[in-house]
């Protein structure tokens, strides 16, 4: 595998199961982060880890709860969705968070919430 | 809050130039990038400004004026791989990109 890689590619829940979303990077790299993309919206940062530290939680709601076990490996957990939560998840990874430092995306999650 | 504004939408034919405007109003600014989308497909790093002028690669290249809160993706030498969303992201912190919703660009034959 190279890059960023997320699984599942597709995944469909109910508002009452818990489901996770994972990412994984072979890219040696610091930082990852999770964004959310909604049809016709710019993508939303929802959290950023660097060094397996969260440094950024971007006002998102407690069912989503993210864990960084180590510096490759980055988890989106997801509990009692809505229904407007339903998006493309998408994972990035970057070599730190230095200003030039550009993000590598996943291929993303498209996670629908009936 | 962060405000970045792009056309939703372009049509050009093969060969042919398009050029796509980004505007921007945020609290810093650190940088400009642009990536590149496809349709159910990871968004891909094209182009990187922090300072003023223009950044040519290939094909591709991406101009920026900080006084004005302006970029642009000036794509060359249209081709049908090049329909896709094209992604204008201003870093306006430490570590944070600000998004704006993409530009839709179909090349026509």
């Amino acid at each position: 595998e190279t890059g960023v890689t997320q699984t599942p590619r597709h995944l469909v829940m109910g508002m009452t199961n818990k489901k996770s979303l994972k990412c994984e990077q072979h890219l040696g790299h610091n930082a990852m982060y999770w964004y959310k993309q909604s049809a016709k919206k710019p993508l939303e940062l929802m959290f950023v880890y660097s060094l397996e530290e969260r440094v950024e939680n971007n006002s998102v709601p407690s069912r989503f709860s993210p864990e960084c076990p180590n510096s490759s490996h980055l988890f989106l957990h997801l509990h009692t969705l809505q229904p407007e939560d339903s998006a493309l998840y998408l994972c990035a990874s970057s070599q730190g968070l230095a200003e030039d430092n550009e993000q590598f995306f996943g291929p993303g999650t498209r996670l629908t919430v009936l | 809050g962060q405000n970045i504004d792009q056309p939703t939408e372009m049509t050009a034919t093969e060969g042919a130039i398009v050029q796509i405007n980004c505007t921007y109003q945020t609290s810093g600014f650190n940088g400009l990038f642009w990536y590149q989308q496809h349709a159910g497909e990871a968004p891909t790093f094209l182009s990187y400004n922090v300072l003023d002028g223009l950044e040519e690669k290939g094909r591709f290249s991406s101009f920026l004026s900080r006084s004005k809160g302006y970029s642009y993706l000036l794509l060359k030498e249209l081709q049908m791989k090049d329909s896709a969303s094209y992604l204008c992201a201003v870093r306006d912190g430490d570590y944070k990109l600000s998004f704006g919703a993409g530009t839709t660009v179909t090349v026509r034959a």
